[in-house]
């Protein structure tokens, strides 16, 4: 059984890179076997998905974010890591990341409990 | 991107009674080479991350008790909760899996009249 939980600062000034980190546990990253995405949620709206990582290297991003995301693995840590640069007040969120099974089903099978990171001065 | 509608936003069900939320894509998510649709449904609550009812549409994930059933195909997909329990107060969302980027319903809110 997968499990995800997500870290990192829960405070963020404008114009900055947001940063976080999501460890996997009961399963290695490098398996290959699961797209890991990053997924946020505004307060008191809905989900917008962020972008995912899988075979390690290979990515895929959501348009409305794109040049401002970048999703890495650390095999050597378990973890995969989203960066958002130039955030604005926009970019406050709860932040999940979520794994998905590349080889069978495609949903979002397992999450992290999420983090709330805010942007502000 | 597929644009994912739900209707209505916000519905509210006696105990025991039945609760239908529907779900609209704006392009088919399903895939005729294997007759699959690739459409989930998510139940959310207060301070907790979604869980996973339904996949493919209509198959529920281990744990999901079955009053908890899923319909349709292409583009037009019900959710429906046959008698609705206190602990299924939440909002619920459907989620496209056909392609990226990965997209949610904006969302339905159940709760108890």
């Amino acid at each position: 059984q997968v499990q995800l939980q997500e870290s990192g600062p829960g405070l963020v000034k404008p114009s900055q890179t947001l940063s976080l980190t999501c460890t996997v546990s009961g399963d290695s990253i490098a398996s290959d076997d699961y797209y890991w995405s990053w997924i946020r949620q505004p307060a008191g709206k809905g989900l917008e998905w962020i972008g995912r990582i899988y075979a390690r290297v290979s990515t895929n991003y959501n348009p409305s974010l794109e040049s401002r995301v970048t999703i890495s693995v650390d095999t050597s840590k378990n973890q995969f890591s989203l960066k958002l640069s130039s955030v604005t007040a926009a970019d406050t969120a709860v932040y999940y990341c979520a794994s998905a099974d590349r080889n069978s089903d495609f949903y979002f099978q397992h999450w992290g409990q999420g983090i709330l990171v805010t942007v502000s001065s | 991107d597929i644009v994912m509608t739900q209707s209505p936003d916000s519905l509210a069900v006696s105990l025991g009674e039945r609760a239908t939320i529907n779900c609209k894509s704006s392009q088919s998510v399903s895939y005729s080479s294997n007759n699959k649709n690739y459409l989930a449904w998510y139940q959310q609550k207060p301070g907790q991350p979604p869980k996973v009812l339904l996949y493919w549409a209509s198959t529920r994930e281990s744990g999901v008790p079955d009053r908890f059933s899923g319909s349709g195909s292409g583009t037009d997909f019900t959710l429906t909760i046959s008698s609705l329990q206190a602990e299924d107060v939440a909002v619920y969302y459907c989620q496209q899996y056909y392609n990226t980027p990965r997209t949610f319903g904006q969302g339905t809110k159940v709760e108890i009249k």
